[in-house]
């Protein structure tokens, strides 16, 4: 079972910022939180990942908090192809084992 | 550059046939996966290679077989397709040893339907 949380479902008005929680509250010290997103019925696409710092990238900015129990994803400018479920993943970085993915959180860019 | 490439990308099949699907990577990763994926739901580990010349069972291995011909190359293969089979298998590939990121490259998908 995966051992993150995401809410179901959000909605976001083009233009704005969408900001997508994650609870992983038993998160290990060597394992990164990775963010996946899947357009409707495409293969999954890599967004961003992290340890305890945050992280921005061209598509993306993750904010992890300092504990570690939680993160958010934060797009920073909303448009309808960013309609998609979006996956938050625990995984020790650089392995091979796994991802292992939920049920993730569909979000809906409204015009 | 194709990245992963998976053929084919729709079948339909009997219960009871075989098929394979195929799944290349021209990226030279090390890491090779097959992940399913129902209706409404996440997606689902099948089987990994590590590395060219081993395979792990994930989650749901059970009637399914899976080779790992070549670095390149990763095949699954139902021997005897039931309808509970019928969903949405995805390979992906990561991994090139020192600057593995631990990001995973997805095919577009083989849509397979067994009646």
């Amino acid at each position: 079972d995966a051992k993150t949380t995401q809410p179901p479902s959000m909605d976001c008005a083009e233009g704005r910022a969408a900001n997508l929680p994650c609870n992983h509250s038993t998160i290990s010290g060597n394992e990164y939180v990775y963010w996946y997103r899947q357009i409707h019925s495409q293969g999954p696409q890599y967004i961003i990942h992290g340890l305890k710092n945050n992280e921005t990238n061209e598509m993306a900015s993750l904010i992890i908090t300092e504990d570690r129990k939680s993160s958010t994803l934060i797009l920073p400018h909303a448009t309808l192809r960013d309609t998609a479920v979006y996956y938050c993943i625990e995984k020790p970085s650089g392995s091979a084992r796994q991802l292992t993915f939920g049920s993730g959180t569909q979000l809906t860019v409204l015009p | 550059n194709a990245g992963v490439t998976q053929t084919p990308k729709f079948q339909v099949l009997k219960t009871g046939q075989s098929m394979t699907l195929q799944c290349a990577q021209d990226m030279n990763h090390n890491s090779m996966y097959w992940y399913r994926q129902d209706p409404g739901m996440g997606l689902r580990l099948i089987y990994y290679s590590a590395s060219e010349g081993t395979t792990d069972k994930g989650e749901v291995p059970n009637g399914y077989n899976v080779s790992r011909l070549n670095k390149r190359e990763f095949s699954l293969r139902l021997e005897s397709a039931a309808p509970s089979q019928t969903s949405v298998y995805f390979c992906a590939s990561g991994g090139t040893g020192t600057s593995d990121t631990g990001e995973l490259f997805f095919g577009e998908g083989s849509r397979l339907t067994v009646l």
